[in-house]
C-alpha cells in the first residue's frame, strides 16, 4: 500500500528555521516526483514545487522560489520542505503529494503538516 | 503563474447534476491534456477524482465526469449525493510546473 507519512505539528517563531518531512513507502520512491502543496487557513491549494527523487532535480513555483527549499535524503525515501527564516504568513497546512508522472496528476497525498508561526 | 479560475460555489439538490468550470489559458489547460480534479472534505487531505481531463481512478464513481474545451475544463457530477458536498479543485500542468484553481465549494441542498 502506497503511503506518504508526514511529520507532526510545528510551532515556531518568526525568523526560525524549519524542515518538515514526507516519507514514502509501498513503492519505489525514486520513480515518482514529490510535490509540496500549501493550504492557508480557510483557503485553497497552492502548488509550491516538486522534486525528482532520482536525481534531486527541483522545480519551484515563482511564488515560492527563494523562500523554500525542497530536497530528498540520500537513502531516497524521504522528501523535505525547508525554510531558513519563517514568517507569520507561512502559517498553513502543508501537504506532500506524489506525482503519477513528472507532469501529471497527484495520485497519493500525505495527511498534511500544520505549521504555526507566531511571536 | 496565475491560479486557474473556478466559481467560488455551486449547489444542487440530491439526484441533480452540477458542473464546475475551471478556466485557464493557452499556457496551461489550453495546451496540455493534463487536467486533474480533487475533492477535499473538511479536515481531510485532497483526493484525486479525475485525471488526464476525463479519466477516473479506480474507486471513483462514474457519476464523476471530466471534459475540456479550449482553455476551460469542467467537472460534472451526476446524481448528486450528500457525501459529494466538499471543496473541489482543478489542477493543470503548465510546462514546468502545476497550477491549481481557487477551489469551488459544492453544497448539496
Amino acid at each position: 500500500e502506497v503511503q506518504l507519512v508526514q511529520s507532526g505539528v510545528e510551532v515556531k517563531k518568526p525568523g526560525e528555521s524549519l524542515r518538515i518531512s514526507c516519507k514514502g513507502s509501498g513503492y519505489t520512491f525514486t520513480r515518482h516526483w514529490i510535490s509540496w502543496v500549501r493550504q492557508l487557513p480557510g483557503k485553497g491549494l497552492e502548488w509550491m514545487g516538486k522534486i525528482d527523487p532520482s536525481d534531486s532535480y527541483t522545480s519551484y513555483s515563482p511564488s515560492f522560489q527563494g523562500h523554500i527549499t525542497i530536497s530528498v535524503d540520500k537513502s531516497g525515501t524521504t522528501a523535505f520542505l525547508q525554510w531558513s527564516s519563517l514568517e507569520a504568513s507561512d502559517t498553513a497546512l502543508y501537504y506532500c503529494a506524489r506525482l503519477a508522472s513528472g507532469v501529471d496528476y497527484f495520485d497519493y497525498w500525505g495527511l498534511g503538516t500544520v505549521v504555526a508561526v507566531s511571536s | 503563474q496565475s491560479a486557474l479560475t473556478q466559481p467560488r460555489s455551486v449547489s444542487g439538490s440530491p439526484g441533480q447534476s452540477v458542473t464546475i468550470s475551471c478556466t485557464g489559458s493557452s499556457s496551461d489547460i489550453g495546451n496540455y491534456d493534463y487536467v486533474s480534479w480533487y475533492q477535499q472534505h473538511p479536515g481531510k487531505a485532497p483526493q484525486l477524482m479525475i485525471y488526464d481531463v476525463n479519466k477516473r481512478p479506480s474507486g471513483v464513481p462514474d457519476r464523476f465526469s471530466g471534459s475540456k474545451s479550449g482553455d476551460t475544463a469542467s467537472l460534472t457530477i451526476f446524481g448528486l449525493q450528500a457525501d459529494d458536498e466538499a471543496d473541489y479543485y482543478c489542477c493543470s500542468y503548465t510546462g514546468r510546473s502545476q497550477v491549481f484553481g481557487g477551489g469551488t465549494k459544492l453544497t448539496v441542498l
